[in-house]
């Protein structure tokens, strides 16, 4: 069963950096894709970005400029950094697998979450 | 533009059936994921609808749980509704270099 687990300051300033990191256990991180999930207080679901293995990755353009993800597998982590943070990027983060490549076809829907950490920017 | 519409809310009765309904843009025919959202817990992946209308569903999801599609609409069918079936339910699709959800149906059970 695969398991994934948020990890990171629970307390950013604003404009400064959030950080987290999401652990992969129960299943090796290579072949997959991994996304970065959030949802404000009381809002729905918003994708951050995605990750593969290899370390590319793809961000949504509404936050592409914040935005970098790391992966390390060595550790079977990936990481998140959102730079010049406001009171907008306070959320629930959450950590999700993401798809994979098979035979020349690619999926993309995720199949396993972490549970979240909250994010609180504070001024 | 890759789009995702849920219906806001919806509502029946316990020990009933309901269907949830997810539309995508014009032209999109990828397969699609359902997940659901407990009060005050995380998303738990339900199951995939793939273009064709088969449905895979994650472990320990119960058999009252299905998936469908007629066009560019997925469908998420409870029967049997249960007091924990109240939640919010998501829709997810993909594209190259993307991933949206829609704005998901909070599902009250009566």
């Amino acid at each position: 069963q695969v398991q994934l687990q948020e990890s990171g300051p629970g307390l950013v300033k604003a404009s400064e950096t959030l950080s987290l990191t999401c652990s992969v256990s129960g299943g090796s991180i290579s072949t997959y894709y991994w996304s970065w999930i959030r949802q404000p207080p009381g809002k729905g679901l918003e994708w951050i970005g995605y990750i593969y293995y290899s370390g590319n990755t793809y961000y949504n353009p509404s936050l592409e400029s914040r935005v970098a993800m790391s992966v390390d597998t060595s550790k079977n982590q990936f990481s998140l950094k959102v730079r010049s943070v406001t009171a907008a990027d306070t959320a629930v983060y959450y950590c999700a697998r993401d798809g994979y490549c098979s035979g020349g076809t690619c999926i993309g829907l995720v199949d396993y979450w972490g549970q979240g950490t909250l994010v609180t920017v504070s001024s | 533009q890759l789009v995702v519409t849920q219906s806001p809310s919806a509502s029946a009765s316990l020990g009933a059936s309901v269907k949830l309904t997810c539309t995508l843009s014009s032209g999109h025919s990828y397969a699609i994921a359902w997940h659901q959202q407990q009060p005050e817990k995380g998303p738990r992946y339900l199951m995939r609808v793939n273009s064709d209308g088969s449905h895979s569903k994650g472990d320990g999801i119960p058999d009252r749980f299905s998936g469908s599609r007629s066009g560019a609409e997925r469908y998420l069918t409870i029967s049997s509704l249960q007091s924990e079936d109240e939640a919010d339910y998501y829709c997810q699709t993909w594209g190259t270099g993307i991933r949206v959800f829609g704005g998901g149906t909070k599902l009250t059970v009566l």
